[in-house]
């Protein structure tokens, strides 16, 4: 089977905070990754695409390295409604695998 | 503009009994999943359909079919329901020619006893 591994946690941090998480993935053909949000009980939603050039949305940044096939995501300033649990997905048409998911604390 | 919707939300089931958990997408996606997932092992596929016609085994398609009605609709079904199909279900979808973001329906937590 073609992995998709991540820490699964708990990252416990406190407001303000600066967090990362990384994930690998075994399968060097995936073309396609992404980082999905998920609250307890919820469907997962779709964070943000990563690309190779790095991307950014807001607090947000992912990248993806190819070479050692790895990707991230890095959360700047971490509120409260940050607290979920956070997906990485990588493959390729018809067949996104998915990690099990790294889960945030956020506290006051 | 509703997105996915799965029905049902929640359901018991005896072993053995069969049902079919619908699916349907209004945001014109060609391509439609059905995952499972379940505590410690993630989102599992389960079967999935790149257009309409066409279907797909993922990586746990054991005791489940699938039907991709027409472009909007892809239903999953259990012929002879197993305590081992205790999950929670999740359909989406995506488009095909772009770079496969997935949009989730919103789950069915299915229990077999």
């Amino acid at each position: 089977r073609k992995e998709v591994e991540q820490d699964p946690g708990p990252f416990n941090v406190p407001e303000g905070a600066t967090v990362a998480f990384n994930c690998t993935y075994s399968n060097s053909a995936s073309q396609s990754f992404f980082w999905y949000r998920q609250d307890c009980r919820k469907e997962p939603k779709l964070l943000m695409s990563v690309y190779s050039s790095g991307n950014e949305d807001g607090r947000f940044t992912a990248q993806l390295n190819r070479a050692s096939q790895y990707i991230s995501l890095l959360i700047r300033d971490s509120k409260l409604s940050d607290s979920a649990t956070y997906l990485c997905a990588g493959g390729s048409q018809g067949n996104l695998i998915f990690g099990k998911g790294t889960k945030l604390s956020v506290k006051p | 503009n509703a997105g996915v919707t799965q029905t049902p939300k929640f359901q018991v089931l005896k072993t053995g009994q069969s049902m079919t958990l619908q699916c349907a997408q209004d945001m014109n996606h060609n391509s439609m999943y059905w995952y499972r997932q379940d505590p410690g092992m993630g989102l599992r596929l389960i079967y999935y359909s790149a257009s309409e016609g066409t279907t797909d085994k993922g990586e746990v398609p054991n005791g489940y079919n699938v039907s991709r009605l027409n472009k909007r609709e892809f239903s999953l079904r259990l012929e002879s329901a197993a305590p081992s199909q205790t999950s929670v279900y999740f359909c989406a979808s995506s488009e095909w020619d772009s770079d496969e973001k997935l949009f989730f329906g919103s789950g069915t937590q299915l229990s077999v006893l």
